[in-house]
Parts: C-alpha cells; sequence; structure tokens
C-alpha cells in the first residue's frame, strides 16, 4: 500500500518561507493515473485545498495563494514539494500531502498523516 | 469559487441511528463530489468517491447520493467507530474546495 510522509520544519518565523516534503513510498510518483497535492488545516478549522501537481510538471493552486506558493515534483527521489513564502501566522495549520485519483473522480485516497506548521517569531 | 455549505455543522447521535448529512454547492458539479470522514489527530480517510462510489474497504453502511447541487452523505447504523468529523469537497473545477465539516458526537 503506497504511504505518504511529509517532512519539515514545525516552526517558521513570520515572513519567511515554509518548505514541505512528502515522500512517497510503496509505490510510483510516475503515474498518470494520479496526482498529488497539499491541503491544510488550520487548528479548529476546515480542510482548504492548496494546489495540486503532475508528475510531469504542471501546476494547479488556490487563487489566493499563487502569488505565494510553489509546488515542485523530483521523481528521481519519488517526493514533491511545497514553499510557501512570506508566511504569517494564518498560515499555521496542519499540513498535509495526499494523492489525487483521477479514476476516482479526482477525490484524494491516500494522505500523509500531516504536519503541524507553527507560524511565529 | 465553488462554495460547499454542509449542514448541520454537527449533530448529536446514538449508536444504530441513521445519520444524513447534508452538502450544497453554489453551482452545478455533476457527481464530482467527495466525502472524507475525520477522527482527532488524524488525516482525513475517503470514504465516497463521485457522489456515490464508495471507497474499498469502507464499510456498506456508507451510502452517498445526489448530483448537480444538493449530496448526501447517510450512515445506515451509527457504530461506535463512526463519530467523527464529516467533509464534502468539490473536485469539478479548480480551486477545489470543501465544506465546513459536520461533526457527529455522541448522545
Amino acid at each position: 500500500q503506497l504511504q505518504l510522509q511529509e517532512s519539515g520544519p514545525g516552526l517558521v518565523k513570520p515572513s519567511e518561507t515554509l518548505s514541505l516534503t512528502c515522500t512517497v513510498s510503496d509505490g510510483s510518483i510516475s503515474s498518470s493515473s494520479y496526482f498529488w497535492g497539499w491541503i491544510r488545516q488550520p487548528p479548529g478549522k476546515g480542510l482548504a485545498w492548496i494546489g495540486t501537481i503532475y508528475y510531469r510538471g504542471t501546476t494547479y493552486y488556490y487563487p489566493s495563494l499563487k502569488s505565494r506558493v510553489a509546488i515542485s515534483v523530483d521523481t528521481s527521489k519519488n517526493q514533491f514539494s511545497l514553499m510557501l513564502s512570506s508566511v504569517t501566522a494564518a498560515d499555521t495549520a496542519v499540513y498535509y500531502c495526499a494523492r489525487g485519483n483521477s479514476g476516482k473522480r479526482d477525490a484524494f485516497d491516500i494522505w500523509g498523516q500531516g504536519t503541524m506548521v507553527t507560524v511565529s517569531s | 469559487d465553488i462554495q460547499m455549505t454542509q449542514s448541520p455543522s454537527s449533530l448529536s447521535a446514538s449508536v444504530g441511528d441513521r445519520v444524513t448529512i447534508t452538502c450544497r454547492a453554489s453551482q452545478s458539479i455533476g457527481n464530482y463530489l467527495n466525502w472524507y470522514q475525520q477522527k482527532p489527530g488524524q488525516a482525513p480517510k475517503l470514504l465516497i468517491y463521485g457522489a456515490s462510489s464508495l471507497q474499498s474497504g469502507v464499510p456498506s453502511r456508507f451510502s452517498g447520493s445526489g448530483s448537480g447541487t444538493d449530496f448526501t452523505l447517510t450512515v445506515s447504523s451509527l457504530q461506535p467507530e463512526d463519530f467523527a468529523t464529516y467533509s464534502c469537497q468539490q473536485s469539478s473545477s479548480t480551486p477545489w474546495t470543501f465544506g465546513q465539516g459536520t461533526k457527529v458526537e455522541i448522545k
């Protein structure tokens, strides 16, 4: 069973860049049937999609974050990454990476366990 | 953006109850509607995709219906492990959006 694992700093200072990596294990990131996404959840709030990348590199981002976000893929390492610049306290959240399944109406069918990122000085 | 509105925001129910949660989209999304279950401290888990297709391994007491703008998630007989938060998500067009969640609590 394919697994996803997020990694990165749990504390980021305001105005700096949040950087997270998702490692895909027991499966390949290079499949046209799937895509890869980042979703976040502020404390006590609902889920919010950040963006998605296909293994060939095509990306889609939430419009209000587009100027600050970049998602990239490294097929040689079976990883994809999130960078979010100029962070503020509003970016404090649990960040999840997930696999999207084109054969299941683009639902996110496998999720990482999530990693808490706090923005604070 | 397509807005997803769930109702109720929370509900109290007993083991064995039939529970229905509603999700409404601000515009038609066909059947590009997915349901997730999330327990405290855990990642979301896909329950239903394409409005009515049961994800592999999910108990058959869970079912989904609807198309266009109005959707429902039904749990036919609530079990102790079903007390959780349920969220809908539209994957019809980007930006993909989630409902605010419905918390199912023990009565």
